[in-house]
This record gives structure tokens, sequence and C-alpha cells, in this order.
């Protein structure tokens, strides 16, 4: 059984160039969250989405910041036109059902690095 | 709004030490309480949550932590530790109306196990 897994796990990126990280959830799932976590601080929630439909996106950015997950293939989280403050790491969890005796299944983490 | 408070960053133990990872929380509504466990460069990983009933919560490697309402608070205690158990440690919290869409995370505690 395969957990979520996320691609790549170091991403390095150069002041406005585009990053993508992706996330395929456990199989089966059919919903999934984008975290963020600065150095030394817990993750805060980005976005939650199910398939082809954004759920609740209030913890994005509002400019640069987009996120999918479409009926085929991993969701994917863009970062367009990068800066160093998007130095962090990403992590996605996915769910059967957004119901909280229902865990998120954490992945690894994409670490992103701007140089 | 939620908010979580983890007031020891860091926590050093000897082994087969006992040892309490301190949190509290705010919230105007009822919540759901979850301690996360995230191993160096790993996602994170469910040690046991709240959702109601009994406030002496059981999870998995030995963890226990306990619900005081009165106190906003849910300690994550171990009565001997590992050397294993250093990790980074999270206290989160859920609006029992957001079906666990949007966890609030701590800061987080690193738990070091000193030989």
């Amino acid at each position: 059984n395969a957990g979520v897994m996320q691609n790549p796990r170091h991403l390095v990126r150069r002041r406005g160039q585009e990053a993508r990280l992706r996330c395929s959830p456990v199989k089966g799932h059919s919903h999934v969250y984008w975290y963020r976590q600065l150095p030394e601080e817990g993750l805060k929630f980005m976005v939650y989405l199910q398939k082809e439909n954004i759920i609740d996106e209030s913890g994005m950015p509002k400019e640069r910041f987009s996120a999918e997950f479409p009926k085929e293939g991993p969701s994917i989280l863009r970062i367009q036109q990068v800066v160093r403050g998007d130095s962090a790491a990403y992590f996605c969890a996915s769910s059967p059902v957004p119901r909280v005796d229902q865990p998120q299944h954490f992945g690894d983490g994409t670490r992103l690095s701007i140089l | 709004a939620q908010s979580v408070t983890q007031l020891d960053s860091q926590v050093p133990v000897f082994e087969e030490a006992p040892v309490e990872l301190r949190c509290n929380y705010s919230s105007s509504v009822s919540v759901y309480l979850f301690w996360y466990v995230q191993y160096p460069n790993q996602g994170l990983q469910l040690l046991l949550k709240y959702l109601s009933g009994s406030t002496l919560v059981k999870g998995i490697n030995g963890f226990e932590a306990e619900f005081n309402k009165s106190q906003t608070s849910f300690h994550l205690r171990k009565p001997s530790v590992h050397i294993s158990d250093t990790a980074e440690y999270f206290c989160a919290v859920s609006d029992r109306d957001n079906y666990g869409q949007n966890f609030v995370f701590g800061p987080g505690t690193r738990l070091s196990v000193l030989p």
C-alpha cells in the first residue's frame, strides 16, 4: 500500500522561476490538502481540494500560488515567479473523506530552496 | 479563530526518563485535538487524537495525552523515552464544525533523547 507520494523531494529554483510540486494521494483518497512549513514553524494550511474542485483555499497567498487536482493524475501546487520567502517544506496530505476521525495521511514533503 | 501554543521549543531528556510535552490551545468552539510526530526529512505521523469521551487518550509508541478542558491543555506524556523518540512533535487542533479540513498546528517541540 503506497502512502502519499510527493515529488520531487528537493527542488531548487532561482528567483523568478516557476516551481511545480506534485502529490499523488493514497489510492482511493479523493481529498487532498497542502500545507507549508517554514523553518522552525509548524505547518500552515494552504488549500483543500477534491477531484477537479478547490474546496477551501483560505490559506493560499493571493498571488503567484495555484493548486489543482485533476480528474486523472496527481495534485499540483504551482508557484510562479518564486521569491526567497517561498523557501519552505511543502507537505501534501490525503484522506478518504473530509472527516477528522479519518485522519489525514501525510507525504514526506518537497523541500523548496530558492537561490 | 483557533491557535495552538507549545511553550517548549526544545526538550532534552535522558533515555528511559519520563517526558511531558506541553500544548495549550485557544478556541471559541469545541475542538478536536491531535499530536503528530515528524522524524527528520519525513512527513507527519499521527500519534494520537482526542475526539470525544475519555479525556486520557493512548496513542502509538507508548505515548498518551490528557485533555483538560478547563485549562485548555492537551499535554503529551511518555513514562520512559527511547533514543528513537528523538523527533519534532506537533500539537494540532481542528474546529468541530470544520470536519478536519483545516488543521491549526503549533510551532512544534523538538524532543532530543540523550544516551
